[in-house]
């Protein structure tokens, strides 16, 4: 299993809402990637963990809280967002911090009302 | 701070011809990673090439090789034999070095098209 599966692949919330992005990976991989792309744009790294733990927040607002439960699976709560924050969330993994080949899901469209 | 370029924004290609997709960087530091990614309409990032700074030859992957000249700090992406499935984004992306581990850092990205 080479995958790395995102959940849900759309999502349309209010400003008001609570909702959370799901990423999964079953390949022992260590260290856990959130990007966040707009349009016709690269992707820019928001999070990384590292066996589990939190190793890079890049200056993230608040309104997103990630969370890694265990290796294999990596959370991202939204609270709050703004219009602005519609963009694709990537997910990726790698065997370990430093290892650079990423291997990314396939996102999750987010819409914010 | 390592900096990406890619200065093209759209290219097209004729299918089966090859294409070639710039890209420059920038960086103080001697050991260096860059790779290619493709990104389709679906949005998955494919990890396409990896060359690493001490890499004496250019790599290779089937139909896509990288033309590494480091004094020109240049890493085109070659794909031969174009194909329709190729039309996608491209992204070139460096590893930066930071305090405590390491992180990519993409250029704008090409989007390419291929026509039959």
């Amino acid at each position: 299993d080479t995958e790395v599966t995102q959940t849900p692949k759309h999502l349309v919330m209010g400003m008001t809402n609570k909702k959370s992005l799901k990423c999964e990976q079953h390949m022992g991989h260590r260290a856990m990637y959130w990007y966040k792309q707009k349009a016709k744009k690269p992707p820019e790294l928001m999070f990384v963990y590292s066996y589990e733990k939190l190793s890079i927040n890049e200056s993230v607002p608040s309104r997103f809280s990630p969370e890694c439960p265990n290796s294999s699976l990596l959370n991202l709560h939204l609270h709050a967002l703004q219009p602005e924050d519609s963009a694709l969330y990537l997910c990726a993994s790698s065997p370990a911090w430093g290892g650079e080949k990423l291997f990314f899901g396939s996102g999750t469209q987010l819409s914010v009302l | 701070a390592q900096k990406i370029t890619q200065t093209q924004p759209g290219m097209f290609v004729q299918e089966k011809e090859a294409v070639t997709l710039d890209c420059t960087y920038d960086t103080s530091d001697p050991s260096y990673g860059l790779f290619w990614y493709k990104q389709p309409s679906s949005g998955e990032m494919i990890f396409l090439i990896y060359q690493g700074s001490y890499d004496q030859q250019n790599a290779t992957e089937g139909r896509y090789s990288l033309n590494f000249q480091k004094a020109r700090k240049s890493a085109n992406l070659v794909i031969s034999a174009s194909q329709l499935g190729d039309s996608a984004m491209y992204f070139c992306a460096m590893r930066e070095v930071m305090e405590y581990g390491n992180k990519l850092v993409f250029g704008a990205g090409t989007i390419l098209r291929v026509k039959s």
